[in-house]
């Protein structure tokens, strides 16, 4: 079984830019969340999706990111305008119920 | 959200025992104590959860104490791919977010 997904890898992309994170969940699984870790802090919450409603943004730091889960499948995170700070590492994580939350490996995003 | 107290770092030689305790005292009647393990650019990767008295499964063992104030994961026999950073969290059944602390950083020596 496929885990969780997650697309681009890696991105690098100057200040100003636009930047489009993809995740893809384990199957099944209606809920999806984002975390990142940005450089030297720790890995902190952004968002919940129950399917495709947002259960709790309370973690989306500005207006800037911008979090989709059309469909209650996949989910994309977008980032504009990118700044320097939003660099680091942005996970995405999958759970079905109350059950175990699995962990991407990882959208790692430079900003230069 | 009950916060999490553990050790930042631990240093431990191949084939030892190494046991991480985690202070929790604010964990609350619904929270469940969950560990997760993560190697330098991997996602974190559960390893074992738990709500009281033992939990063991094939990669490690949790020791909760009756009043559920603090864990033990134990990791048998480490080698050297156990280095990583493990983290101690407390997962609401009604909430679903995680809140992450420092981790404790582990080194396996050969």
């Amino acid at each position: 079984e496929a885990g969780v997904t997650q697309f681009p890898s890696h991105s690098v992309i100057e200040k100003g830019q636009t930047v489009t994170l993809r995740c893809d969940p384990i199957s099944g699984h209606d809920n999806l969340y984002w975390y990142r870790r940005v450089m030297g802090k720790e890995i902190k919450f952004l968002l919940h999706f129950v399917k495709e409603s947002k259960q709790d943004e309370s973690g989306m730091p500005n207006n800037r990111f911008l979090a989709e889960r059309t469909g209650g499948t996949y989910s994309t995170l977008k980032v504009q305008p990118a700044e320097l700070e939003d660099s680091g590492v942005y996970f995405c994580a999958s759970s079905q119920g109350d059950s175990t939350i699995y962990f991407g490996e990882g959208s790692w995003l430079t900003v230069v | 959200l009950a916060k999490t107290t553990q050790p930042i770092s631990m240093d431990s030689y191949e084939g030892q025992e190494v046991n991480i305790t985690c202070s929790h005292n604010n964990i609350a009647t619904n929270d469940y104590i969950t560990w997760y393990q993560q190697f330098p650019s991997q996602g974190p990767r559960f390893i074992i959860q738990g709500y009281k008295t033992k939990v063991t499964n094939e990669v490690a063992s949790l020791f909760i104490p009756a009043d559920r104030k603090s864990s033990t994961l134990s990791l048998p026999r480490v080698s050297l791919s156990d280095t990583a950073v493990y983290y101690c969290l407390v997962k609401n059944t009604g909430f679903q977010k995680l809140v992450f602390g420092t981790g404790t950083r582990l080194l396996v020596s050969p």
